[in-house]
């Protein structure tokens, strides 16, 4: 069963830093390109950013460009999210998503980034 | 920056009726197009993909459709598990974006 799991959401001032993860099992992680998608209270779905199978090819949204930075580990089937100089409108679920057929098949539960003073 | 826009924003209707939602993209997207279906505190499900297949485990009473800049789903004969907000996804240019969702609701 493909499983999804992100952790390391939490509260963090503006400005500061926090680092999601995303344990993927169940199929060969190394093969898929994954992506992490966010979504605000109560609003709609983001996509935040993409990385590729081996890491070649990353893209950003611009709402994050210059302040987020993705990273995959496919020895240990994970993939991040570096989250630095956090605003208030960086609040939201996290979710990492796998990619198949440039759609997103399989989602994680999500992890809620809170960015408060 | 493709911009994907969803009607009704609210669909009441009783379960056994057909639902149809739409997704209208601001340039052509090709078939490019998804649909997911999004339950309270749940993460999105993929339901439909290059915009009339569906996804693996998805029923037959959902169906997409639509090519270029307007797209449709549309669920048969409703049952009481589909009230859920749908959102459609276009990947045919980056970014990838979403459209703002359509709440299907119980009348």
């Amino acid at each position: 069963e493909v499983q999804l799991v992100e952790s390391g959401g939490g509260l963090v001032q503006p400005g500061g830093s926090l680092r999601l993860s995303c344990a993927a099992s169940g199929f060969i992680f190394s093969s898929y390109s994954m992506n992490w998608v966010r979504q605000a209270p109560g609003k709609g779905l983001e996509w935040v950013s993409s990385i590729s199978s081996s890491s070649n090819t990353i893209n950003y949204a611009d709402s994050v460009k210059g302040r987020f930075t993705v990273s995959r580990d496919n020895a240990k089937n994970s993939l991040f999210l570096q989250m630095n100089s956090l605003r208030d409108e960086d609040t939201a679920v996290y979710y990492c998503a796998k990619i198949d057929r440039h759609y997103f098949d399989c989602w994680g539960q999500g992890t809620l980034v809170t960015v408060s003073s | 920056e493709i911009v994907l826009t969803q009607s009704p924003a609210t669909l009441s209707l009783s379960p056994g009726e057909r639902a149809t939602l739409s997704c209208r993209a601001s340039q052509s997207v090709s078939n490019y197009v998804a649909w997911y279906q999004q339950k309270p505190g749940q993460a999105p499900r993929l339901l439909i993909y290059d915009a009339s297949n569906r996804a693996t485990g998805i029923p037959a009473r959902f169906s997409g459709s639509g090519s270029g800049t307007d797209f449709t789903l549309s669920i048969s004969s409703l049952e009481p598990e589909d009230f859920a907000v749908y959102y459609c996804q276009q990947r045919d240019n980056w970014p990838i974006t979403f459209g703002q969702g359509t709440r299907l609701e119980i009348e």
